[in-house]
Formats: C-alpha cells, sequence, structure tokens
C-alpha cells in the first residue's frame, strides 16, 4: 500500500496563477484533510472531508476549494495565488476519529 | 476555543539524559490528545494518544485534566529520539478535526 500520496512534490507559482494540488489514499479511509504547516505555527486544517460527497472549512480556508472527487481523492485548488500562500500542504486521511494518516507534502512557493 | 501551547520550540538534551516536551490546551469539553512526530526526511507520524495509555519507543504521556497538560516524557533519551514533536487536540467525533501546537524540535547530543 502506498499510503497517501500527493502531488506535486514541489511548485513553484507566480501570484495570480491558480494549480491544484492532489492527494490520494489507498486505505479506504472515510475523512481525508488539508493543512498547512508554516514556520513557528505548526499544522492548521484548511479544509477537510469527512466522508466522500461532504467538505468542510477548517481554521484557514480562505483563498483555497476543495473537490473530494471519490473516496481516494481529495483536490485542494488555490484559484489566485498569493505569497502568503507559499507554504508546505499536507494531505492526510482517516477513519473518523482514529490515527491520521500523512502524505509527504508539497512545497509551495509563490512569488 | 480549542488552543494547543508547546513552549519550547526548541529542545536539546544529551544521550541518556531524561526529556520533557510540555503541552498545555485550552477546551471546554474532554478532548483526545495526541503527540505527532518528523523524523527527518519523513513523513508525519502519530506517535502516541492519550487514550491507547501506551509508551511508544519508551515515551508516555500523561493527561492532566486539572492542569490542562499532555506532557511526553523519556526516561533516556536516544539520538535517534532527535526529531520534531507536535501535540495536537481533537474534540470533535467522527471526523477528527485535530488543532496543533506550534512544535518542539528535540535534538539529542552524542
Amino acid at each position: 500500500n502506498a499510503g497517501v500520496t500527493q502531488t506535486p512534490k514541489f511548485q513553484v507559482l507566480k501570484t495570480g496563477q491558480s494549480m491544484t494540488l492532489q492527494c490520494a489514499q489507498d486505505m479506504n479511509h472515510n475523512s481525508m484533510y488539508w493543512y498547512r504547516q508554516d514556520p513557528g505555527m505548526g499544522l492548521r486544517l484548511i479544509y477537510y472531508s469527512a466522508s466522500e460527497g461532504t467538505t468542510d472549512k477548517g481554521e484557514v480556508p480562505n483563498g483555497y476549494n476543495v473537490s473530494r472527487l471519490n473516496k481516494r481523492e481529495f483536490s485542494l485548488r488555490l484559484e489566485s495565488a498569493a505569497p502568503s500562500q507559499t507554504s508546505v500542504y499536507f494531505c492526510a486521511s482517516g477513519r473518523g476519529s482514529d490515527t491520521q494518516y500523512f502524505g509527504p507534502g508539497t512545497r509551495l512557493t509563490v512569488l | 476555543a480549542q488552543r494547543v501551547t508547546q513552549p519550547e520550540k526548541l529542545l536539546s538534551v544529551f544521550k541518556g539524559a531524561p526529556v520533557e516536551l510540555k503541552c498545555n490546551y485550552s477546551y471546554s469539553g474532554s478532548p483526545e490528545l495526541f503527540w505527532y512526530v518528523q523524523y527527518s526526511r519523513q513523513r508525519l507520524q502519530l506517535l502516541l494518544r492519550h487514550i491507547s495509555r501506551e509508551s511508544i519507543k519508551g515515551f508516555t504521556a500523561d493527561l492532566n485534566k486539572g492542569e490542562t497538560s499532555f506532557h511526553l516524557k523519556k526516561p533516556f533519551a536516544q539520538e535517534e529520539d532527535s526529531a520534531m514533536y507536535y501535540c495536537a487536540l481533537s474534540g470533535l467525533q467522527g471526523a477528527q478535526k485535530l488543532v496543533f501546537g506550534q512544535g518542539t524540535r528535540l535534538t539529542i547530543n552524542p
């Protein structure tokens, strides 16, 4: 099992460009999550999906949209990237209140 | 509001010495507390959770509701314990919305 996979690993964008971060899990988990990690701030929840067909805002949703494409896939979209969105993005999945399993992360730089 | 505070950004101890990583939380209900660890060039992974009452890699953590703390302890640090440690809290059943602390980078000196 690959667990949680994320693409791309690295990305550089110019201000105003758009992109989609992809996440997939092969553990048959119901819940999936997107976090961002910034120095000195830990990880902060952007959006989550408790089950296929549902999505909800987390702590820092502004500037992002998500799609729960199916049970396996949960994508994060930046419609108009800003320098403040420079961060490392982590996707995670889990069975509700159980342990969360994290992907390797995407390092995004917005110039 | 849910909040997790890890007061030490950096912690350095010598091999064989005891180590304690501090975690304090703010939550009005009954929280679920976790410690996650990220070793160099590896993914963030669960180290332990308070409801399991396990000792993982020699680490233990006790939930103290009176002091609202969940400190991580190990009596004898090993070099392979060097990593970034995050304390996290969840108060929602169903989808587990984790609130993370700022993290503590632990360095074990030989």
